[in-house]
């Protein structure tokens, strides 16, 4: 069965510090995967997407990365900052369609100060 | 401009009961989706819309699942008979066209539903 694995243990760290965040899966052959971040009470909110034919994409303090043989995705963020305490999300694209996306169950990510 | 919407943002009912769980989209959006959150779980996926093609059900846990969307644009996911296990903040999104693969959802804020 298709499987996304996020760590599900929270992250802490140092504000300053680079936070990386694993995403594995599974019998998926996505052409695409997404980051979302998730604040309590709130909807996820997009923050990057990546190709398969990408090896990485990156956007101001965030970078990811995508290896597709070893089915996996990095999630970076430098000089983290308290601010960058919030659940993250990884998201692919269903084999089976090219819409639903379907997403892990995220790690909690904690910078303090 | 605005974003997504959902109404109302926490929604308490018994066993038994009937509920309808409201989304605006953002104007424009040709696709919308319902997504479903348990408590420790990762969103599920329930059922897509796009544009005025039949919706892709697929994700609908049980017949007591059922959304529609009026004039390409508000849509309603109604749950009969609910059950305590529906449970859930049940969150909605939106995007401007085509496969979700391509291009980013925007969500609500959520509507948290609890089953007594």
């Amino acid at each position: 069965s298709q499987k996304i694995e996020q760590n599900s243990e929270a992250l802490n760290i140092q504000e300053g510090k680079t936070a990386t965040l694993t995403c594995n899966y599974t019998n998926y052959s996505p052409a695409y995967l997404q980051w979302y971040r998730q604040d309590p009470g709130r909807g996820p909110v997009f923050l990057l997407l990546i190709r398969e034919n990408e090896k990485e994409k990156r956007k101001e303090r965030l970078k990811v990365t995508f290896d597709t043989t070893l089915k996996q995705s990095l999630f970076h963020i430098t000089a983290s900052q308290p601010a960058d305490s919030a659940t993250y999300l990884c998201a692919l694209s269903s084999s089976n369609s090219g819409y639903a996306l379907n997403f892990g169950k995220g790690t909690s990510l904690l910078v303090t100060p | 401009g605005a974003g997504v919407s959902q109404s109302p943002s926490n929604k308490v009912t018994e066993k038994g009961k009937d509920v309808e769980l409201r989304c605006d989209p953002i104007s424009g959006h040709t696709a919308l989706y319902w997504y479903r959150q348990s408590l420790g779980q990762g969103l599920e996926f329930l059922i897509y819309f796009q544009g005025n093609s039949a919706p892709d059900k697929s994700g609908l846990p049980s017949d007591r699942f059922s959304a529609e969307r009026t004039g390409g644009s508000v849509s309603t996911l109604t749950i009969q008979r609910t059950q305590q296990e529906d449970s859930a903040v049940y969150l909605c999104a939106s995007s401007p066209a085509g496969t979700s693969a391509y291009n980013e959802q925007f969500f609500g804020p959520g509507t948290r539903l609890t089953v007594l």
